[in-house]
């Protein structure tokens, strides 16, 4: 059973505008979120990371929010640019557990 | 400074080989993690150390995997009698303290015909 799912598998937004990516989790344990950017043939890139007692945070054109009673977790990029195309992955963690992923969401920036 | 890194990078063996995977942590990161990544997948946890010991090897899928952290530093993870199953990309990770952002490497694509 997955914990931690993103149900978009590729999403396709224009330059400029605002990438909103989704992920939603089970495990109401998990305390700490995390949003990585993968290229391929490359691991992943940490990009922005959230704790559970905080349901904003903000760093330049990123921006992850957490809604806790909904169990779900978006990440906006605004404004998309073209170096954004890559997949996504929404990450989840209890304590001092590994991480539990999603599959992944890849975005195309549109010129 | 140097980033995550994972030696080979690729990794093409025989069912029923032994493979050894290496991966060497940002200089002075306590927590080291095994992850592997199946095509369309996100990457599964394996393992995790923290300093020379595996604090959480609930990951590993069965006894043909171990891995082993001997001096705190760089980690090895073996596969014992490899099954076509088995090929994926294996992710290293490292973070400063367990509690973290865990930071990549690129990983190893490991190949079983």
């Amino acid at each position: 059973d997955q914990q931690v799912k993103q149900n978009s598998p590729s999403l396709s937004v224009q330059e400029g505008r605002i990438s909103i990516l989704n992920c939603d989790y089970t495990n109401s344990m998990f305390d700490y979120f995390l949003w990585y950017k993968k290229y391929p043939a490359e691991g992943p890139t940490f990009l922005i990371s959230i704790s559970s007692i905080k349901d904003k945070n903000e760093d330049g054109r990123f921006t992850v929010f957490l809604n806790k009673s909904a169990k779900h977790l978006s990440l906006h990029i605004v404004p998309s640019q073209p170096g954004d195309s890559a997949v996504y992955f929404c990450a989840a963690r209890r304590g001092a557990d590994g991480l539990t992923f999603g599959k992944g969401t890849h975005l195309i920036i549109q010129p | 400074g140097a980033g995550v890194s994972q030696t080979p990078s690729n990794k093409v063996t025989e069912k029923g080989k032994y493979v050894e995977l290496r991966c060497d942590p940002i200089s002075g990161h306590t927590a080291l993690y095994w992850y592997r990544q199946s095509l369309g997948q996100g990457p599964e946890f394996l393992i995790y150390f923290q300093g020379t010991g595996a604090a959480d090897d609930s990951g590993l899928p069965n006894d043909r995997f171990f891995a082993v952290r001997p001096e705190g530093s760089v980690s090895t993870l073996k596969i014992q009698r490899t099954e076509r199953g088995d090929s994926a990309v294996y992710l290293c990770a490292s973070s400063p303290m367990t509690g973290r952002e865990q930071y990549f490497g690129p990983g190893t694509r490991l190949t079983v015909t």
